[in-house]
């Protein structure tokens, strides 16, 4: 049964600093794995969709890897900004390619 | 646009009353979902459909009745609200039952508050 886990849960960083959230999952055999944005009382914004052939995707500032053979995923985000308080969920799909399970999420708080 | 619609995005009702939750998504993927996410923030499949046809039943009550007229649409009949029934309901879609090429689109949430 293919279960996500995140961590840190919360993290709060001055604005300008570099940081990683880190995403592990239990079933090794995914084909990709999808991180997420989630600001409060709003909807899920994807940010990176990496495939299992790939070992990281890059979108601006935003930089997520894949290592499968560990069961982990990091999402690093560069040179932070207030504007990337949020909460940041990674989810991987289900052994039976169903659906996606989902971890509980990192809130991001960047001040300035 | 191309998204994943939802309607109401805000519901108040009291309980024992029955409600629905309309789904909509123009593009053109075949699987659709329903996601409850608690107060504690964690998301949880609900239902998966996928060219009209129940995927996932995830040991949710049969009080919520998922309803798929056509493969553009998902929606989501709740009888007799109790509650806990209270969350954010977000429905989403993938190009096929896996998402693997394009990924998961969610829609923006219907926040239900049973009183």
């Amino acid at each position: 049964k293919q279960e996500v886990t995140q961590i840190p849960a919360a993290l709060s960083v001055p604005e300008g600093e570099n940081l990683v959230l880190n995403c592990s999952f239990t079933d090794s055999a995914i084909y990709n794995l999808q991180w997420f944005r989630q600001d409060p009382g709003k909807g899920l914004t994807s940010l990176l969709l990496i495939q299992s052939s790939q070992r990281e995707q890059t979108s601006g500032r935003l930089n997520a890897s894949l290592d499968k053979s560990s069961g982990r995923s990091t999402l690093y985000i560069a040179a932070s900004q207030p504007g990337d308080s949020a909460t940041y969920l990674c989810a991987g799909p289900n052994q039976a390619g169903t659906a996606l399970i989902f971890g509980k999420g990192t809130t991001l708080s960047v001040s300035s | 646009d191309t998204a994943v619609s939802q309607t109401p995005k805000y519901l108040v009702t009291q309980m024992g009353n029955d409600k629905s939750i309309k789904c909509e998504q123009n593009l053109g993927h075949d699987t659709m979902y329903w996601y409850k996410q608690d107060s504690k923030k964690f998301l949880k499949i609900m239902f998966s459909y996928n060219n009209k046809e129940l995927i996932i039943n995830e040991t949710v009550p049969n009080r919520f009745s998922p309803k798929s007229p056509d493969k553009a649409h998902l929606n989501l009949h709740i009888n007799s609200l109790e509650l806990g029934d209270s969350a954010v309901y977000f429905c989403a879609s993938s190009p096929i039952g896996q998402g693997i090429l394009d990924g998961y689109t969610f829609g923006s949430g219907t926040r239900l508050t049973v009183v």
